[in-house]
């Protein structure tokens, strides 16, 4: 059973750019959340999803940032017109169904915007 | 707003020593967890605290939760070269009735270097 998959592990963007992480979670787990972890910070929570629908987005940036996890397919976060300020590992986790289930975390995707 | 304060953030100890990493948070919660992440890695989950005194082992690592003072602790017995990393505790931020792993917030973590 492979682990929460996220591609790309680096990904670089110049400002204005658009940049898509992508999240694949845990065979059987329905659940997805990012969380971003700046320099020398604690993970901060951005957003949980399930299958199609947008559970929590307390923690996301109010513009410019997006999250998705359609039926079919990897969860995506997007971010439009990156800033410098975006640099940072962005961490998927998953967990199966059920009430307060452990999440696994991915390995993230390093964004760089130069 | 929650906040969860670690300290030390940063610690050097020598192989054989003993230490402890406090990890204070400032609402009242009774879940709290401790991760380790090694450089460029992921997030690996080492203990799940779920209750006031709940006291977890695991090899060279021991985890308490003390909810009332709101502190949790990870004690290391006899460092290891191989323990360095870096250590965050997360808090339960948000517990969701419909199902789900819980939101946490996460301390800054604790850089641990142990020198041979």
């Amino acid at each position: 059973n492979a682990g929460v998959m996220q591609n790309p592990r680096h990904l670089v963007r110049r400002r204005g750019q658009e940049a898509r992480l992508r999240c694949s979670p845990m065979k059987g787990h329905s659940h997805v959340y990012w969380y971003r972890q700046l320099p020398e910070e604690g993970l901060k929570f951005m957003v949980y999803l399930q299958k199609e629908n947008i559970i929590d987005e307390s923690g996301m940036p109010k513009e410019r940032f997006s999250a998705e996890f359609p039926k079919e397919g990897p969860s995506i976060l997007r971010i439009q017109q990156v800033v410098r300020g975006d640099s940072a590992a962005y961490f998927c986790a998953s967990s199966p169904p059920g009430a307060s289930t452990e999440a696994f975390f991915g390995q993230g995707t390093r964004l760089t915007v130069v | 707003e929650l906040k969860v304060e670690q300290n030390p953030l940063f610690l050097s100890m020598q192989e054989g020593k003993n230490y402890t990493i406090y990890c204070n948070y400032s609402t009242t919660s009774d879940r709290l967890y401790w991760y380790r992440q090694d450089p460029g890695k992921s997030l690996e989950s080492l203990f799940v605290l779920l209750s006031n005194g709940a006291v977890k082992q695991e090899g060279r690592l021991m985890a308490s939760l003390d909810t009332k003072a709101r502190l949790s602790t990870l004690h290391i017995t006899a460092a290891v070269h191989d323990l360095s990393a870096t250590y965050f505790c997360a808090v339960v931020l948000i517990v969701y009735s419909g199902g789900g792993a819980d939101g946490l917030t996460f301390g800054k973590g604790t850089h641990l270097i142990i020198q041979p």
